[in-house]
């Protein structure tokens, strides 16, 4: 079965500063790998994701990941942080058999100005 | 607006009610999902539908019915409450159950079970 993991539960970083937030992945074929970020009270907004090719890949407000077969890793990075990228961000593996995401548990990012 | 959209909001309600959920999407998508977030903000996925049949149902206890009438709309029906089902619930939307289409969500509906 699959399943994802966000060692970190907080991240907090300042206003400006690089941010990387991880996420690793046990999954037996090709995964289908996703960051969404949730916002106080809100829904989740999809910030990228990756199927095949280039292994870095470009999301909205200024967000990339890198996906890394060897270390079952998918990070995402920013370079420079916004206060208002405070969130929670979610990396998930999606799955045939009914389009299932599994999520990971989160990791909460607070910035300081 | 194109959007997924849940009522209630809010719901708060006394152990042993039933009470629904309702989700619609205007996206003209297939594929509807309900998804659990727990009070540590785990994401468990409960049920998928698509074209109006379940697909998925992650071991749910069947005092949770979802009801799909028609591709854009899929209701969550959760009968004799208990503490426990406390959480927010979300509503997502996709084009297909292929693994590359994206997932729309809901705004969410928080439901608190006294």
């Amino acid at each position: 079965a699959q399943s994802v993991t966000q060692p970190d539960i907080h991240i907090t970083v300042s206003e400006g500063a690089s941010l990387e937030l991880r996420c690793n992945y046990s999954y037996g074929a090709t995964p289908y790998l996703f960051w969404y970020v949730q916002s106080p009270g809100q829904g989740l907004q999809l910030l990228l994701k990756y199927f095949s090719g280039d292994t870095l890949v470009q999301g909205i407000k200024g967000f990339e990941a890198e996906f890394k077969r060897s270390q079952s890793s998918f990070n995402l990075r920013k370079p420079s942080v916004h206060w208002s990228d405070a969130a929670e961000y979610f990396c998930a593996v999606g799955t045939g058999g009914g389009n299932k995401l599994t999520f990971g548990t989160g990791t909460q990012l607070k910035v300081e100005l | 607006d194109t959007a997924v959209s849940q009522t209630p909001k809010y719901l708060v309600t006394q152990m042993g009610n039933d009470k629904s959920i309702k989700c619609e999407q205007n996206l003209g998508h297939d594929t509807m999902y309900w998804y659990k977030q727990d009070s540590k903000k785990f994401l468990k996925i409960m049920f998928s539908y698509n074209n109006k049949e379940l697909i998925i149902n992650e071991t749910v206890p069947n005092r949770f019915s979802p009801k799909s009438p028609d591709k854009a709309h899929l209701n969550l029906h959760i009968n004799s409450l208990e503490l426990g089902d406390s959480a927010v619930y979300f509503c997502a939307s996709s084009r297909g159950t292929r693994a590359d289409n994206e997932q729309f969500f809901g705004p969410g509906t928080r439901l608190t079970v006294l």
